[in-house]
């Protein structure tokens, strides 16, 4: 089965510093990654997602982007800001999907 | 809409006992899903279902039964706890039965501890 790691497990920033957040996958055949955000005592809200069809997206200060021959996708936050402060999960799965695959998680903390 | 309602929050169980962690949405989602989220270790799939009537093992089913007699509902049973089990559980529903077309909507988790 699909198998995800993620990295760093912890990373803390200055506030407008940029983060970035890696993930690798294993089954080539996924071709969906979506990045879940996990604030305290909540449930994961997603973010942003990519499909393989594309190398990368952009929704204000989050973008994603994905490399489908190394089997890698990140994600980038500019210009941080405390309410990013949280953890994040990267996700892949595949085309038959019904099991969405989550990575160990990274606890982000944005300091003043 | 309410979207995925999960009781209860917290539960206190010694080993042995059984017990049910109720998961209800209210948003005629197709597919419903149990995740267990221990530290360190992220999200794990424990069944999932991709409609009524039908329901799937995920990545860590052992000790645990689910049944989706109703679109809405989608319980959890642990029929004889163990230590092991101290985890905080989310439920996740999305549109339709193919994770990759569409956002999972979590519940806001049940945390329960086996002693």
């Amino acid at each position: 089965g699909e198998n995800v790691e993620q990295h760093p497990s912890t990373l803390s920033v200055q506030e407008g510093d940029s983060a970035v957040i890696k993930c690798t996958y294993s089954d080539s055949a996924s071709n969906y990654f979506p990045w879940y955000k996990q604030e305290l005592g909540k449930g994961p809200q997603l973010i942003i997602d990519i499909r393989s069809n594309v190398g990368e997206k952009k929704d204000q200060r989050i973008a994603v982007t994905l490399n489908k021959t190394a089997k890698h996708f990140s994600l980038h936050i500019t210009e941080t800001q405390p309410e990013d402060s949280a953890v994040y999960f990267c996700a892949a799965s595949g085309v038959t999907a019904s099991k969405l695959t989550f990575g160990t998680g990274t606890r982000l903390q944005v300091t003043l | 809409n309410a979207g995925v309602t999960q009781t209860p929050k917290f539960q206190v169980l010694k080993t042995g006992q059984s017990m049910t962690l109720q998961c209800a949405q209210d948003m005629n989602h197709e597919y419903m899903s149990w995740y267990r989220q221990d530290p360190g270790m992220g999200l794990r799939l424990i069944h999932y279902s991709v409609g009524a009537g039908i329901t799937d093992q995920g990545e860590v089913p052992n000790g645990y039964n689910v049944s989706r007699s109703t679109t809405e509902d989608f319980p959890l049973r642990l029929l004889s706890a163990a230590p092991s089990q101290t985890s905080v559980y989310f439920c996740a529903s999305s549109l339709t039965g193919h994770s990759n077309t569409g956002e999972l909507f979590f519940g806001e988790g049940s945390r329960l501890t086996v002693l």
